[in-house]
């Protein structure tokens, strides 16, 4: 079993659509990172979460430690927001990233 | 934010050669720089960790010898891959971490070895 799980692998939505990325990992952590990938590749980083919630944008990120749990939202999702987004623990243990294209 | 750059963006090289990436801090010191790897439609895997004025530490299954890693300065850290082939072909991306809870990605390095 994978350190870090996400789902789904794949999301297709409406512009305007709000947008739910999960992510589960089992082992113990000190914060968990949220990453975007667009096509060209470039990497951002766009949350880093030891506890409770987090917002910026239209984008939120929530992490229960005690689940082992984090979810990432887009509100009113808009096709710049199509990427990769990529779950990471611990030293970079990734998830094999949710591939979100927003139609528009 | 802090600023991650990677150089080359782009490099092919021919099989049997050595190719280097150059990882810098642009505004912010790192003690602490990653290296990864991405191949086509996978996620990213952590090939080494490097500490300034250090060794780094490799990953299970990444040869020391092939990817040396060189970090000279609390700005800067190097990636060559040495004697070169094809399947070494791979997106290179760097990452750069300035206190526990925040660490930085470069825009990654497209090796293409022919």
């Amino acid at each position: 079993k994978n350190e870090v799980e996400q789902s789904p692998q794949n999301l297709t939505a409406q512009e305007g659509e709000f947008i739910t990325i999960n992510c589960s990992y089992s082992v113990g952590i000190s914060a968990l990172h949220w990453l975007q990938q667009h096509p060209g590749g470039g990497i951002v980083s766009l949350f880093m979460l030891s506890s409770g919630k987090k917002k910026h944008g239209r984008l939120i990120a929530t992490i229960n430690i005690q689940e082992k749990h984090s979810s990432l939202h887009i509100t009113a999702s808009h096709p710049r927001d199509s990427a990769v987004y990529i779950c990471a623990v611990r030293d970079m243990r990734f998830g094999a990233g949710t591939r979100l294209t927003v139609k528009p | 934010g802090a600023v991650v750059s990677q150089h080359p963006s782009r490099v092919i090289c021919k099989s049997g050669t050595s190719v280097k990436i150059e990882c810098r801090s642009l505004d912010f010191q790192a003690t602490t720089m990653f290296w990864y790897r991405q191949f086509p439609k996978q996620s990213l895997m952590l090939m080494a960790t490097s500490n300034e004025g250090s060794k780094a530490t490799y990953e299970q299954g990444v040869e020391k010898d092939k990817f040396l890693i060189n970090h000279a300065s609390l700005t800067l850290s190097t990636l060559t891959v040495t004697s070169a082939h094809p399947e070494d072909s791979s997106f290179y991306i760097c990452s750069a971490r300035v206190a526990a809870y925040e660490q930085y990605f470069g825009p990654g390095t497209r090796l293409t070895v022919t």
